[in-house]
């Protein structure tokens, strides 16, 4: 079946950088877009960021564009987050969430989430 | 952007009562509308896809309707496993707006 582990989540000082992973099993990695989407403590999703599935094209939601990068390496089945310049309004779990086909790109797998707190 | 918005954001009900949630795009789009359920301390799982086709496997107590800017999710009969915050979601463009949520329940 589908799994998805997310991990790098940690405690980061506001300013710095943080890298997130997620590593795919149990269905073709290669040929899904994948997502970001994170959960702020007692709050709502919000969806973050996508790339397609061969990794060219890439969507960023305005509160993370320009200081977020998606990325992913087929050979390894992992999704990638690079997070620079981070503010404590970033403290989320971050899901990375994968879509169920290029035309129906709803999500149909979730990983279990990574916890990153961005505090001093 | 097409922003989601949900109501209620909260509601209580007895089981087995009716329960309908409403999503309100702010300008319409083709039904690329989906429902997530969050159980508390869970994972979103899908529940609704293309407006108002069900996920396989979840119950047939669940429905969605609706198109262009107002959709509808509906649980026909209340069950207690079902208290959890429910989402939409517009998908097939960018962005892929989630809205805020809707907490069910049980009184």
């Amino acid at each position: 079946q589908v799994q998805l582990v997310e991990s790098g989540g940690g405690v980061v000082q506001p300013g710095r950088s943080l890298r997130l992973s997620c590593v795919g099993s149990g269905f073709i990695f290669s040929d899904y877009g994948m997502h970001w989407v994170r959960q702020a403590p007692g709050k709502g999703l919000e969806w973050m960021a996508v790339v397609s599935y061969n990794g060219r094209t890439t969507y960023y939601s305005d509160s993370v564009k320009g200081r977020f990068t998606i990325s992913r390496d087929n050979s390894k089945s992992a999704l990638f987050l690079q997070m620079n310049s981070l503010r404590a309004e970033d403290t989320a779990v971050y899901y990375c969430a994968k879509e169920n086909s290029n035309s129906d790109d709803y999500f149909d797998s979730w990983g279990q989430g990574t916890l990153v707190t961005v505090s001093s | 952007d097409i922003q989601m918005t949900q109501s209620p954001s909260s509601l209580s009900a007895s089981v087995g009562d009716r329960v309908t949630i409403t999503c309100r795009a702010s300008q319409g789009f083709n039904n690329f509308l989906a429902w997530y359920q969050q159980k508390p301390g869970k994972v979103p799982k899908l529940l609704i896809y293309a407006a108002s086709t069900l996920q396989s496997g979840v119950p047939s107590r669940f429905s969605a309707s609706g198109s262009g800017t107002d959709f509808t999710l509906t649980i026909s009969s209340l069950q207690p496993e079902d208290v959890a915050t429910y989402y939409c979601q517009k998908y097939n463009s960018d962005p892929w707006t989630f809205g805020q949520g809707t907490k069910v329940e049980i009184k």
